[in-house]
């Protein structure tokens, strides 16, 4: 069975530092790949989604980037956290475009 | 592109009492439609799917309906319980999976 993984599951950041969070999935081969960020007590905002190994979208221009260097492998990166970056952050993998999604466990991001 | 309302944004039942979600879309080439519920402090996770060539579709206390002409589909959740208390979300995927902002569900015992 399909198992997604994320880590690390909390971050505390001062703001201006770097950021990487890393997404994988294990299970399945050539996944579509996503990452959404969920503000508290918000909606989904999509960022970036993939589609194969270093092909991303950006759904949101910001200061945050992604890069997918094994096929299921998801960076998540920001060379400067901003305070408005705090969030719950999600990846979630799919087998086709645009179908059924399927959520990790996230990381809570919290900028001071 | 796609548009996804979702209603009510809060919504407070009795146990026992029936709870219905509705969203509305914008995208006539929306063919799939997910729901997610997500416990608090917890990830999204899928309880329920339609395709558009289905008009209902049943799982136990959960059902969830589509109406294509008018553009609208629904969660409906009989005889709940305090363990249904979270966030419930709808999706619509054309070219895209967008989802609704969320309905907050809280069963009171």
């Amino acid at each position: 069975s399909q198992t997604i993984h994320q880590w690390p599951a909390t971050l505390v950041q001062p703001v201006g530092s770097p950021l990487s969070l890393e997404c994988t999935v294990e299970g399945t081969s050539n996944p579509n790949l996503y990452w959404y960020r969920q503000a508290a007590g918000r909606g989904l905002q999509l960022l970036f989604y993939s589609v194969g190994i270093g092909q991303i979208s950006s759904e949101v221009p910001q200061n945050l980037s992604a890069s997918r260097p094994q096929d299921r492998q998801f960076i998540l990166s920001s060379k400067k956290l901003l305070l408005s970056d705090s969030g719950f952050y999600l990846c979630a993998w799919g087998s086709g475009t645009w179908e059924t999604q399927y959520f990790g466990p996230g990381t809570r991001l919290l900028v001071l | 592109g796609e548009n996804v309302e979702q209603h009510p944004s809060t919504l407070s039942v009795q146990e026992g009492d029936s709870a219905v979600i509705k969203c509305t879309y914008s995208d006539s080439a929306s063919n799939y439609f997910p729901w997610y519920k997500q416990e608090l402090g917890k990830r999204p996770q899928l309880i329920i799917d339609i395709r558009s060539n289905v008009g209902e579709k049943k799982d136990q206390r959960i059902a969830v309906t589509l109406n294509k002409t008018a553009k609208h589909f629904s969660l409906h959740i009989t005889e709940t319980q305090p363990e249904d208390s979270a966030v419930y979300f709808c999706a619509a995927a054309g070219t895209a999976l967008i989802f609704g902002k969320g309905t907050t569900l809280s069963v009171s015992s």
